[in-house]
Parts: structure tokens; C-alpha cells; sequence
């Protein structure tokens, strides 16, 4: 009964392909989210989803394309991975109201490894 | 950007009381928040203000002043199982401004 998971948590591949990573979530929240964590811990948001619509897109190049067949999925599709794509990516999910409500819950993360 | 400022990491003694400080510079945000997330893990929430003053949960506390662009998280009778990197954020239109965090050693 996790909450938010996500798949594959590891992920080694060579430089010049392509991989997808896929993100659930049972909440029943409406806005979904992918982060990415460098090797210095930091956590950048990359894109949001509301209901199945885009609503965040943080500069990230178009090689990383999100799909979100409904609201209780938001998938990564990567094309042409390069090196300093390696970090650990983390789903969440959220229910976007103004108050503590507004918490991400995260997935367990996928560490990706470009080589 | 927001500017999150945390220190990088911090080391405090088992039963002890720690101060994890976070500052800011932006203009406006709806609330902030205090993470936990253990090597290897997925972050998980701690404390969540909005109104400026202290929020207490048990051994965590947190404290925002708007005025002045300064949370901190505060850890009573710290545990070892407390190790982790604690991250500040910040919540304004659907997205979450992280600081780096904050590596924290408890030792016996």
C-alpha cells in the first residue's frame, strides 16, 4: 500500500540511450511532481502536473518529456542520456491546498547512472 | 530564485539539543517547510509554518520569521536514528524551493 512508488530504483545505462522511469501514486492527490537530486543533495523541481495538465517546466531540456496518462501516474521518458543526467530522480505527489495539506509526498527515488 | 541558504553539515552529541537554521531571500511564499531525509532515502516532512512564531511536534520544533528571512528547525533529545540531512523549503505557487541541506552527525 505504498503511497507514491516509482520504478525502476536503479538504473545503470550507457550514454546515447533512451530509459523511462515510471511514477504511481493511490493518494488521490491532484498535483504530481518529478525532482531531480544532484550529487550534492540539492533538490531541483524539473516538472508539475495537475490533473493531467503541465503546469511547471523548469527549463529542462526537451530530451526529458513527462506523460501523465491520468493524475495517479506522471512517467519520465529521457532521450539521449548523457552523463550529467546521472542523479537520483524523486516522484511526489501533493494536494495542492493552502495549508500543511500542501506536503510532498515522495517516492522511494531512482538512481540513475550514465555511463 | 529564493536563495535558501543552509549550513552544509552540523554534528551534535546523543540527548542533546541541535538548532538547524535556514535563511532566505524572496519576496513571497505561501509556507515552509522541514524535510528529513536519511542517505539513501526519500525525503520526508517534518514541520510545515506559515504564520511567523514556533510550531512544535513532539522532539521537532520550527520557528519562521518573515521579517527577518530565518526559519530553524530544532531537534530535542536527539536520537542516533536522527542522522540524516534536514532540508528547508519553501512553498509558493505549486512549487517547492529547496535549500541543500543540512548533513546532521548525532554521536553517543
Amino acid at each position: 500500500d505504498t503511497a507514491v512508488s516509482q520504478t525502476p530504483k536503479y538504473l545503470v545505462t550507457q550514454m546515447g540511450n533512451d530509459k523511462s522511469i515510471k511514477c504511481e501514486q493511490n493518494l488521490g492527490h491532484d498535483t504530481m511532481y518529478w525532482y531531480k537530486q544532484d550529487s550534492k543533495k540539492f533538490l531541483k523541481i524539473m516538472f508539475s502536473y495537475n490533473n493531467k495538465e503541465l503546469i511547471i517546466n523548469e527549463t529542462v531540456p526537451n530530451r526529458f518529456s513527462p506523460k501523465s496518462p491520468d493524475k495517479a501516474h506522471l512517467n519520465l521518458h529521457i532521450n539521449s542520456l548523457e552523463l550529467g543526467d546521472s542523479a537520483v530522480y524523486f516522484c511526489a505527489s501533493s494536494q495542492a491546498t493552502a495549508d500543511e495539506s500542501e506536503k510532498l509526498f515522495f517516492g522511494s527515488g531512482t538512481q540513475l547512472s550514465v555511463l | 530564485g529564493q536563495n535558501i541558504d543552509q549550513p552544509t553539515e552540523m554534528t551534535a552529541t546523543e540527548g542533546a539539543i541541535v538548532q538547524i537554521n535556514c535563511t532566505y531571500q524572496t519576496s513571497g511564499f505561501n509556507g515552509l517547510f522541514w524535510y528529513q531525509q536519511h542517505a539513501g532515502e526519500a525525503p520526508t516532512f517534518l514541520s510545515y509554518n506559515v504564520l511567523d512564531g514556533l510550531e512544535e511536534k513532539g522532539r521537532f520544533s520550527s520557528f519562521l520569521s518573515r521579517s527577518k528571512g530565518y526559519s530553524y528547525l530544532l531537534l530535542k533529545e536527539l536520537q542516533m536514528k536522527d542522522s540524516a540531512s534536514y532540508l528547508c523549503a519553501l512553498y509558493n505557487f505549486n512549487k517547492f524551493y529547496f535549500g541543500s541541506g543540512t548533513k546532521l552527525n548525532v554521536k553517543p
